[in-house]
């Protein structure tokens, strides 16, 4: 069975420009989150969608970030204007709401890592 | 302040050696699950303890959750090189799931 799908896996590009990650949750999970990974901060939430409506956006930076989720099996993370602090990993990862509930298991992609010069 | 703590941040072994890392918390949790983060991939699911006092054995890993279900452990006896990765503790936070920082993992051939 196929996983959390991400895309691109690595991505570089110069200050300013616009960054779009994308995610494929795994079929039948109705929970869809994006984390950001780096040395500093560790593994940090910037939204979490429920049946493709955005529950919880308090972690995303600022409104340089956006994300969508037109429908169950698509989600986007958009990055415009991009800035070097931005460079991280941005994983993406969702849950079945049969597991526990809230206990339930995370699967997680195997991420984007970003670059912004 | 962070929600989990934990610790050693970093841990650097020889194979055959035991260790035990750390996910301690002043709050207390319905629950708490160990994920194991490999380099270039993304946290995988270890296990979730959810009773005060659990302990849980996964071959040579043994979780315990704490009786105040504050804190927990995980101790490897007979560390191999596969055991290499940074080993993060979470919880539930209001329907999504709080990470630490991580402990990383070096296990020496």
């Amino acid at each position: 069975d196929a996983g959390v799908i991400q895309s691109p896996r690595h991505e570089v590009t110069e200050m300013g420009q616009e960054v779009t990650l994308r995610c494929k949750p795994i079929s039948g999970h109705d929970y869809l989150f994006w984390y950001r990974q780096t040395m500093m901060r560790g593994l940090e939430l910037l939204i979490y969608f429920n049946n493709n409506v955005p529950i919880d956006d308090s972690g995303m930076p600022e409104d340089r970030f956006s994300a969508k989720m037109p429908n169950a099996s698509f989600s986007t993370l958009k990055i415009q204007p991009s800035e070097p602090r931005d460079s991280a990993v941005y994983f993406c990862a969702s849950r079945s709401p049969t597991s526990g509930g809230e206990t339930g298991e995370l699967f997680f992609g195997e991420g984007s890592r970003l670059t912004v010069l | 302040t962070q929600l989990l703590e934990q610790s050693p941040q970093f841990l650097s072994i020889q194979e055959g050696e035991n260790l035990t890392v750390y996910c301690n918390s002043s709050s207390v949790f319905s629950s708490l699950q160990w994920y194991r983060q490999e380099p270039g991939e993304g946290p995988v699911l270890l296990v979730t303890v959810v009773t005060g006092g659990e302990v849980k054995k996964l071959k040579r890993l043994t979780f315990q959750f704490g009786d105040a279900r504050k804190d927990s452990s995980l101790h490897i006896t007979a560390a191999q090189p596969g055991d290499t990765g940074l080993y993060l503790c979470a919880v539930p936070n209001a329907g999504k799931s709080t990470f630490g920082d991580g402990t990383t993992l070096t296990v020496k051939p």
